[in-house]
């Protein structure tokens, strides 16, 4: 049981570069959510999923589009990336009825020149 | 949008000292959580506590919800106690996370 993974653990782009993180939880939960934390913000919801094939918006979408094709996966995507997107990025799933107790991944870190 | 904030926002102290981290929020909340992020990064669910107080082992957790605030006591610091505190209040379906609190604990 490997809990919540993520894919790659570190990446540097170049500005106007794409790319997609991976985030994978053999948990079978339905929840799934990608944050980003930025020194001294603590941590900011970019988009979530509550099932397969469904997504939503949190608190910093923009700049990033987000796919739930299948309940395992949550994949993360950056189109055209920014420095301002340099950031360390965190998935985290939990089962439905159970918002306290999220698990969260080892985070990746993204640099954006 | 509910505001969290945290206090202090830095925490320095040596071996064996007791420290209490606080967290206030802007507006009526039913859950409140506070995790600890180890200097790997990694983040852990220490408590659960939408009211009253909880105990586990040399930490314990106090949410007053009617004066939104919470309470995170750390006792007999030891230097693994070291990272970054978060809480975090429940909307809906997300949790609003708060700033942080950094605790560096010296041998």
């Amino acid at each position: 049981n490997a809990g919540v993974t993520q894919t790659p653990k570190f990446r540097v782009l170049k500005t106007g570069q794409s790319m997609t993180l991976l985030c994978a939880q053999d948990m079978n939960h339905e929840y799934m959510y990608w944050y980003r934390q930025d020194p001294g913000m603590g941590l900011r919801l970019i988009h979530y999923s509550v099932g397969e094939g469904t997504t939503a918006k949190g608190e910093v979408p923009d700049g990033y589009n987000v796919s739930r094709l299948k309940k395992q996966n949550f994949l993360l995507g950056l189109e055209s990336a920014a420095p301002s997107q340099t950031s360390v990025y965190f998935c985290a799933s939990r089962r439905q009825g159970s918002i306290y107790e999220q698990y969260f991944g080892p985070g990746t870190r993204l640099t954006v020149t | 949008g509910i505001q969290v904030e945290q206090s202090p926002p830095d925490l320095i102290l040596q071996e064996g000292a007791n420290s209490t981290l606080r967290c206030n929020f802007s507006d009526s909340v039913n859950n409140l959580q506070w995790f600890h992020q180890n200097p790997w990064g990694q983040l852990i669910n220490l408590f659960y506590i939408p009211s009253g107080t909880k105990q586990n082992g040399r930490l314990s957790a106090t949410t007053v919800a009617t004066e939104r605030y919470s309470l995170l006591y750390i006792s007999s610091s030891q230097t693994t106690d070291s990272g970054v505190y978060f809480c975090a209040v429940v909307n809906t379906d997300k949790l609003i996370f708060g700033t942080g609190t950094r605790l560096q604990v010296f041998p």
